[in-house]
């Protein structure tokens, strides 16, 4: 399809627990992008994918995040041990090239 | 550290009017720059982008100014509209498809009818 699906649309996860994203990327896109955003602005890079290999991770606060993007599944983004401050909407990305990057509708998480 | 420094934070124009969002960056290297516009509740849509080669670039009612020795670049929106209502994001990166999007902060525009 022409649309970058992520699920859940909606997420809330008591403090500590785990939560798990997923992202379908446009069929023929080979790059995938993760960003969150706060209060509505400042979206920060977290995770960049080439097909199923680690591009960019340079955003990833590795002790808690982790990301993958598997051959024939939806890539995924998982928090370990959720914090407040975690509460933010997760985009997802796609590309096959800078003028075809797609974002997806973006997982709210709320953390309580 | 923010690299790209967006203003203003909220606008408010007439209909008609030309609303003018500005952005500033700091790493010279950078060589694209989008500006996406966001509707509530959707992920962030591109709109038009600018390479640093030209100091110009119109498509429809939006026009980007590019002014690489100030390392400043705004967006005009022409006739606005109603349903331009929305917020917009500046945003940098290198050239490459895989290169991650630095963005601004954001300026929510309105349009009054």
């Amino acid at each position: 399809g022409e649309e970058v699906a992520q699920t859940p649309k909606h997420l809330v996860r008591g403090e500590g627990q785990k939560a798990k994203l997923y992202c379908a990327p446009i069929k023929g896109h080979s790059y995938v992008f993760w960003y969150q955003q706060v209060l509505k602005n400042e979206f920060k890079f977290l995770i960049s994918f080439q097909n199923e290999n680690v591009f960019d991770e340079t955003g990833m606060p590795k002790e808690r995040f982790s990301a993958k993007c598997l051959p024939n599944s939806p890539c995924s983004l998982e928090i370990q041990a959720t914090k407040l401050e975690d509460s933010a909407v997760y985009f997802c990305a796609s590309s096959q090239s800078e003028k075809g990057r797609r974002f997806g509708p973006g997982t709210r998480l709320t953390v309580t | 550290q923010q690299q790209v420094k967006q203003s203003p934070q909220s606008l408010i124009v007439q209909k008609g009017g030309i609303p003018i969002i500005n952005c500033a960056y700091e790493n010279t290297a950078f060589d694209y720059f989008p500006w996406y516009q966001q509707f509530p509740g959707k992920g962030p849509a591109l709109l038009i982008a600018i390479r640093p080669d030209v100091s110009e670039k119109k498509e429809g009612r939006f026009t980007i100014s590019f002014n690489k020795s100030a390392k400043q670049f705004s967006l005009h929106i022409m006739d606005s509209q109603p349903g331009d209502s929305a917020t917009y994001f500046c945003a940098a990166s290198f050239t490459g498809s895989a290169r991650q999007l630095t963005f601004g902060s954001g300026t929510q525009l309105t349009v009054l009818p």
